[in-house]
């Protein structure tokens, strides 16, 4: 299981983080999707820390124990969406499990 | 450029059945599972289960399994996502995804189901 808050609110500019608890993280990959209105989620941050190619490097990610983390610096209005963090659970077959979700409200 | 192509919206009454489809572009389609993920209306993202377009080789999410269907078509790069008795609950989007290791790096544009009572 991932938890995330539901929510988090900045202004213009400032940096925004995102935290996403799970017990099984100290051993396993966090990942982190953006899902704009009406759009499919789209991958942001993979293997902790890895930026996909055309995301922006405003978007950074980190892991450091059972909490992983989100990082958006110079936040602009196109970021506000909801955003999920991903991982593994610790069966033989790796399923893929989602936190709840966080609403970045840009002020 | 890989692409995933889902089908189109559907509305369906309950007990009906209902078959979506997802197609693969770009890419070698048996080379990686393909994921379904569920989204009910205005919550978050649920995995459904995948499957391995190579032998049809399936895994459910226990929570949805003997529910749901997932099926693929290598033949025509194609995965799906079925039911055999859709209930008003089943009303979301549903998403299919790459699974590519650990995680989805290319998704379709989403189906979404809209099952009345």
């Amino acid at each position: 299981e991932l938890t995330q808050p539901p929510s988090v609110s900045v202004s213009p500019g400032q940096t925004a983080r995102i935290t996403c608890f799970g017990d099984a993280l100290p051993n396993r990959y966090a990942f982190w999707y953006q899902q704009k209105p009406g759009q499919a989620p789209l991958l942001v941050i993979y293997k902790d820390t890895e930026r996909p190619s055309g995301i922006t490097e405003r978007f950074s990610g980190s892991s450091s124990g059972t909490t992983a983390t989100l990082t958006i610096s110079g936040v602009q209005a196109e970021d506000e969406a909801d955003y999920f963090c991903q991982s593994t659970d610790s069966s033989d077959t790796a399923h893929v499990v989602f936190g709840g979700g966080t609403k970045l409200t840009v002020l | 450029e890989v692409q995933l192509v889902q089908s189109g919206a559907e509305v369906k009454k309950s007990g009906e059945s209902l078959r979506i489809s997802c197609k693969g572009y770009g890419y070698s389609f048996t080379t990686y599972w393909i994921t379904w993920v569920r989204q009910m209306p205005g919550k978050g993202l649920e995995w459904m289960g995948r499957i391995d377009p190579t032998d049809g080789s399936t895994d459910y999410n226990p929570s949805l399994q003997g529910h749901v269907t997932i099926s693929a078509d290598r033949s025509i790069n194609t995965a799906y996502l079925q039911w055999s008795s859709l209930r008003a609950s089943d009303t979301a989007m549903f998403y299919c995804a790459r699974l590519y290791g650990d995680y989805l790096d290319y998704w379709g544009q989403g189906t979404l189901v809209t099952v009345s009572s």
